[in-house]
This record gives C-alpha cells, structure tokens and sequence, in this order.
C-alpha cells in the first residue's frame, strides 16, 4: 500500500522556469491538498481539491495552480519559478473533507524539497 | 476565523521524563484539534484527534492530550520520553462556519521541536 506519493524528492529550479510537483494517492481520498512548509511558519495551505474536477484556494495560492482530472492525482505547478518559493511542499489526502462534524485524519508524503536560484 | 498558537518554539528532556508540549487556539465555533509529529525528512503523521466525544483524548506512542474549553488550550502530553519522541509536532485545528460546517481547511501551529536527551 503506497499510500501518497510525491515526486520528485528534491528541484532546483532557476527563476523563471516552470514544473510540476506530482502527488498521487492509491486510497480512493476525496480530498486532497498542498502545503508549503517554511521554518517557523508551521504549514500553510496552498490549494486543495474536495473530488475530481473540484479545486478551490488556500492561504498562499499565488503562484500555483492546481487541477484534478482524477481522483488519484493531483499535481502542482508553479509556472514562474520565483526565490519565494523555496519551501518543503508536501501533498495530504483524507478520506473526506475536514469538517467540524468529521474529521478523517489527513495522510502525507514525504514532501519535495524545492530551491529556486 | 480560527488561529493556533504553540507556545513553545524549542522543548527539551531527558529521556524518562514528562513531556508537555502546549497549543491554545481559537475558533468562532466548537473546533476539531489534532496533534500531528514529523520526524526529520518523513511527512506528519497523526497522533490523536479531539472531536467533541470525550475531553481527554488518547493516541499513538503514549501520547494524550486533554481539551479545556475554558482555557481554550489542547496541551500535549506524555508521561515518560523515549528517545524515539524527538521529532516536531504541530498543533492544528479545524473549525465551524457559521453553518455549523467547515470546509477544506486546516490550520497549523508554527511547530515545537522536542529534544530528548540520553
């Protein structure tokens, strides 16, 4: 059982170009999000998608898109590359969307580490 | 709105010792909390999660943590560290709208370190 996995583990990017981080998860998860963790700022939430062909935004969007074709993937873009966004991202799934009234516990990869020069 | 706020950047023990790891929040309606732990280079992982069933809650590893509404605090707890305790743990919450549900979002404490020495 993978669980969810991202790709790649570590980018380099110059300022200026564009890649995609991938994540897919094998659980049938309706919900999945992106993170960017920062030192000190705990995790920030950047997009997140509550089922096939539904996206919506989070704290930090600018920058990023998102799209999800599938329930098992989700993938981020940055289409500019900038210094700023040089973070730790990491990808979370749950079973269902948090809610006050049920809350799934969220399962994460490992992250990618991304550095912009 | 909701926030979180953990108190201590950077905790410290010895191995064998209690561990209190401190987290208030805020939240305009009844909030779901949750305790997650990071070990270097791995992604978080669930400790344990409060819902509204019982105010002391109990998780993975010896972990417990009691939710006082009063003090508006979710404090994390273990009686004993193990060496294998040292990692960083986040305190996150989820909270209502005004229709009683909320929706697609977390929020996350800034994180405590915890140092375990031998």
């Amino acid at each position: 059982n993978a669980g969810v996995t991202q790709t790649p583990k570590f980018q380099v990017l110059k300022t200026g170009q564009s890649m995609t981080l991938q994540c897919a998860q094998d659980m049938n998860h309706e919900y999945m999000s992106w993170y960017r963790q920062d030192p000190g700022m705990g995790l920030r939430l950047i997009h997140y998608s509550v089922g096939a062909g539904i996206t919506d935004q989070g704290e930090v969007p600018n920058g990023y898109n998102v799209s999800r074709s599938t329930t098992e993937d989700f993938p981020l873009r940055l289409l500019s590359a900038a210094p700023s966004q040089t973070s730790v991202y990491f990808c979370a799934s749950s079973y269902s969307a948090p809610r006050s009234s049920y809350n799934s516990p969220l399962h994460f990869g490992n992250g990618t580490r991304l550095t912009v020069t | 709105a909701q926030s979180v706020t953990q108190l201590d950047s950077h905790v410290s023990v010895s191995e064998g010792t209690p561990v209190l790891l401190r987290c208030n929040y805020s939240s305009s309606y009844s909030p779901s909390l949750f305790w997650y732990v990071q070990h270097p280079n791995k992604g978080l992982q669930l400790l344990l999660k409060y819902t509204s069933a019982a105010t002391l809650v109990k998780g993975i590893n010896g972990f417990e943590a009691e939710f006082k509404k009063s003090e508006t605090s979710f404090h994390l707890t273990k009686p004993s560290a193990h060496m294998s305790d040292a990692a960083e743990y986040f305190c996150v919450v989820s909270g209502a709208n005004a229709g009683g549900t909320s929706y697609g979002k977390l929020t996350f404490g800034q994180g405590t370190i915890l140092t375990v020495h031998p």
